[in-house]
């Protein structure tokens, strides 16, 4: 069965300062990864995905991340954080389902606070 | 574009009654719809996944009988929370997956339960 571990559940960063959000992944076979983000009163809202290819994924947001099949890894970056970025960060591991879509197993998630 | 959405965005409901949510892809076609459970600090939970006019599909350990899940047209699915508890109350999230288009996922804002 797959899983994701997102070993910090908080993080504070002042803005203006890097960022790096750990996520490792369990899963049997080649995986697609997802990062997404969570603000109150906001559905989840994708930053990335790895299905193949370049294990150095562009995002939105300024985000990116890196696919590590050594360390099952896809850390989340950002060079530069803004305020605006505080919220709340899940990585997850999807396993395709009949009728497309992947089924999603999500981190426990790590909650971003940014430091004016 | 492809935007979802939940109604009701909070409900309080007594015990014994039931409750059902909608979940709408409002400018997209969706095949498959995901039916997610998030207890406060903690992950999304996957419930249920539904492919239009078919079965849900329920992940190991939900009670099918008590989450009720209807994906009857290709823009609206809907969850049943029968003879509520106030073990069910929760923040239920959905998501839908465009026809035809790649396996991201587009998750709607939530929906609050509280069972008194």
């Amino acid at each position: 069965a797959q899983s994701v571990t997102q070993p910090d559940i908080h993080i504070t960063v002042s803005e203006g300062a890097s960022l790096e959000l750990r996520c490792n992944y369990s899963y049997g076979a080649t995986p697609y990864l997802f990062w997404y983000v969570q603000s109150p009163g906001q559905g989840l809202q994708l930053l990335l995905k790895y299905f193949s290819g370049d294990t150095l994924v562009q995002g939105i947001k300024g985000f990116e991340a890196e696919f590590k099949r050594s360390q099952s890894s896809f850390n989340l970056r950002k060079p530069s954080v803004h305020w605006s970025d505080a919220a709340e960060y899940f990585c997850a591991v999807g396993a395709p389902v009949t009728g497309g879509g992947n089924k999603l197993t999500f981190g426990t998630g790590t909650q971003l606070k940014v430091e004016l | 574009g492809a935007v979802v959405s939940q109604h009701p965005s909070w409900v309080i409901c007594k015990s014994g009654t039931s409750v059902k949510i909608e979940c709408r892809s409002l400018d997209f076609q969706a095949t498959t719809m995901f039916w997610y459970r998030q207890f406060p600090k903690q992950s999304l939970m996957l419930m249920a996944t539904s492919n239009e006019g078919s079965k849900a599909t329920y992940e190991q350990g939900v009670e099918k009988d008590k989450f009720l899940i209807n994906h009857a047209s290709l823009t609206l699915s809907t969850l049943t929370v029968t003879s509520a508890h106030p073990e069910d109350s929760s923040f239920y999230i959905c998501s839908a997956k465009r026809q035809g288009g790649t396996d991201t996922q587009y998750f709607g804002p939530g929906t609050r339960l509280t069972v008194l």
